[in-house]
Order: structure tokens, then sequence, then C-alpha cells
């Protein structure tokens, strides 16, 4: 059984670093083809792609948020982990990591999604 | 970026009805194109994967068309679990980009 679950610090303020973490049960990131993303969603509104990882370390981040972006795994322990620098408040948003088994097929298993408010 | 135009943004519909939601991309994505389900309480279901592939445990009533800039979402036969609301999402290229969203009421 595939499982992610999110995890973060609640409430952060601005100019802070939000550090996330996906801890993920069902399935292995050594595995070939397999990859881990990272999705927000501000209150009310639609889902913005952030990052994914793959299972060979490669990444791909959204330009949009410049070079805010980390994003690393822990293959030994199934996690994957999500960096932002500078926070503000538009990053108040719920986080949500979610599996790729496969580049063609997209985001299969979701986690609950983790609330962040940046706030001062 | 690819743009996702999805529409309608919101629809009502009765109980054993048929609907169909559009996606449409700026650019074209082939036919690298999912869709979701969101339902408070639940985790983001996929529903479909590369334009017309039923991830495994969706229901035979949906359906996905499409193939380069075009895509439509269609549920045949609304059950009262269907109501919710569906994004449509390109995976055909970085950055990777979502629609709006169409939330799908009970008339």
């Amino acid at each position: 059984q595939v499982t992610l679950k999110e995890s973060g610090p609640g409430i952060l303020q601005p100019s802070q670093t939000l550090s996330l973490t996906c801890t993920f049960s069902g399935f292995s990131l050594s595995t070939y083809g397999m990859g881990v993303g990272w999705i927000r969603q501000p209150s009310g509104k639609g889902l913005e792609w952030l990052a994914n990882i793959w299972w060979d370390d490669d990444k791909y981040y959204n330009p949009s948020l410049k070079n805010r972006l980390t994003i690393s795994k822990d293959t030994s322990n199934n996690q994957a982990f999500l960096k932002i620098t500078n926070v503000d408040t538009a990053d108040t948003a719920t986080y949500y990591c979610a599996r790729i088994p496969l580049r063609r097929v997209s985001f299969d298993y979701w986690g609950q999604g983790v609330m962040v408010t940046v706030s001062s | 970026d690819v743009q996702m135009t999805q529409s309608p943004s919101y629809l009502a519909a009765s109980p054993g009805e048929s609907v169909s939601i559009s996606c449409k991309a700026s650019k074209s994505i082939n036919t690298y194109l999912a869709w979701y389900q969101e339902k408070p309480g639940k985790t983001n279901k996929l529903l479909i994967y590369s334009g017309s592939t039923l991830q495994s445990g969706t229901p035979s009533r949906f359906s996905g068309s499409g193939s380069g800039t075009d895509f439509t979402l269609t549920i045949r036969s609304l059950e009262p679990e269907d109501f919710a609301v569906y994004y449509c999402q390109q995976h055909n290229e970085y950055p990777l980009t979502f629609g709006s969203g169409t939330k799908l009421e009970i008339k």
C-alpha cells in the first residue's frame, strides 16, 4: 500500500526558510523510473507544481520560484524534502507530495497535505 | 510555460446525467494530459493519464480523450460520489502546469 505524508513547521515568518518532509511507504525512490514531486495549493485556489526528484537524482524546478527551491531525497529512510528560502505571505498554502511511478503517468498517489502559514 | 485553460469552472448536474470538462493547452502536449479528482478529506486521486488511459481503480464511466491541445474528461451516468473538483495537468514538459479546476456540484 502506497502512502505519503507531509510534515512541516506549520507557521513561519517572512524571510525564513521553509523545510518540508515527505515520508512515504509502499515504494522506493531507488526503483528505476520512480519520482516524487511537490505541489502546493493556496487556500481556495488551484494547484501549482513546485519540483520533482527522480530515482537517479535528476531534479526539476518551477522557474517561477527562481532559485528559492531545493529538492532532495533520503532513499534509505524513504523520505523526500523540499526547502523554500526567503518565504513571504504568498507562500502560504497547503503543500503536497506525490509519487510519480513513471514520467508518462504523472502523480498517482498524493499525501494529505500540510498547511503552511507565513506570517509576521 | 504551457498554459492550461480548463472550462467550465463550475458545473451543476444531476445523478445519472453525463458531463464533459474541457482542457485546452497553449501548445501541443502530445497526449500527456492527466485528470485528477479532489474531494474534501481525501487525497487527490489520479483518474486518467496520457490523455485517455484510465488509472487502476478508476470507474469505467470516466473517460478521457484528446491530443495536441484539446482534451476532454467525460463522466457518464454521474454517481453521487463524483461530485468533486476536477483538475487537468499537462505532463509533457517542464514546468508541469495545472488547469484552474472545475467544481462539479449536484443540481
